[in-house]
């Protein structure tokens, strides 16, 4: 089937401007994860969704940054005046909720802001 | 808090020669996941080979094997008969067992496999 999907690939923002991003993970899988990656770096952990409830939200690292997922499928990562430090690639994965060690990832939107 | 630390950023290999990336991480978890995932120029991240704590006998899967040594917190994997293809940013990673929702990265290592 196909896998997790991320749109769009790429976005360039002005500093200042909202930005969305779409994940689609795979279909009938429970846990979707956001990780933010930073050039040259490991990703780190955003958020973690099981079905609609975000059951973490710690990683976020300001309140300009929101993710949802209202029917438990598709989510959007918002991100709120955007500053240049939000410049990375934003990482989608998801997983069965049984087996969130096996955790399938799309390939990412690449956001630069100018 | 855990931590996961890859000590070498870039590594090269001779296609078909054997090398061994690096990796310590720390937590004070009795049961929790290990993984190396490599990340492909186009930036997929794929699941390489993944370690249960609890379980004393290392992961294998075809080319990809891993020592790993629970009292050291060292897990380093080994890659034999390099291929081109496995040329990428390898990165280890961690996950607590129960009440583990994120994954720790490290830095990554960059390995180039050379013809």
């Amino acid at each position: 089937g196909a896998g997790v999907s991320q749109s769009p690939r790429y976005k360039v923002a002005k500093r200042g401007q909202d930005v969305a991003l779409r994940c689609d993970p795979i279909s009938g899988h429970v846990s979707l994860f956001w990780y933010q990656q930073a050039l040259g770096q490991g990703p780190e952990f955003l958020t973690y969704f099981q079905n609609e409830a975000q059951l973490d939200k710690s990683g976020l690292p300001s309140d300009r940054f929101f993710a949802e997922r209202p029917e438990g499928s598709v989510s959007t990562l918002k991100i709120q005046r955007t500053q240049q430090e939000d410049s990375a690639v934003y990482l989608c994965a998801s997983s069965l909720a049984q087996k969130r060690y096996e955790q399938y990832f799309g390939p990412g939107t690449r956001l630069t802001v100018t | 808090a855990q931590t996961v630390t890859q000590s070498q950023p870039e590594m090269s290999v001779q296609e078909a020669e054997t090398v061994t990336l690096s990796c310590t991480y720390d937590t004070s978890e009795n049961n929790y996941y290990l993984f190396w995932y490599k990340q492909p120029p186009s930036r997929q991240m794929i699941l390489v080979i993944r370690q249960e704590a609890y379980k004393q006998q290392n992961a294998t899967e075809n080319r990809f094997s891993v020592n790993f040594q629970k009292a050291a917190k060292s897990f380093s994997l080994k890659i034999s008969d390099s291929q081109l293809g496995d040329t990428a940013m390898y990165f280890c990673a961690f996950m607590k067992d129960t009440g583990g929702f994120k994954t720790i990265f490290g830095a990554g290592t960059r390995l180039f496999v050379k013809a």
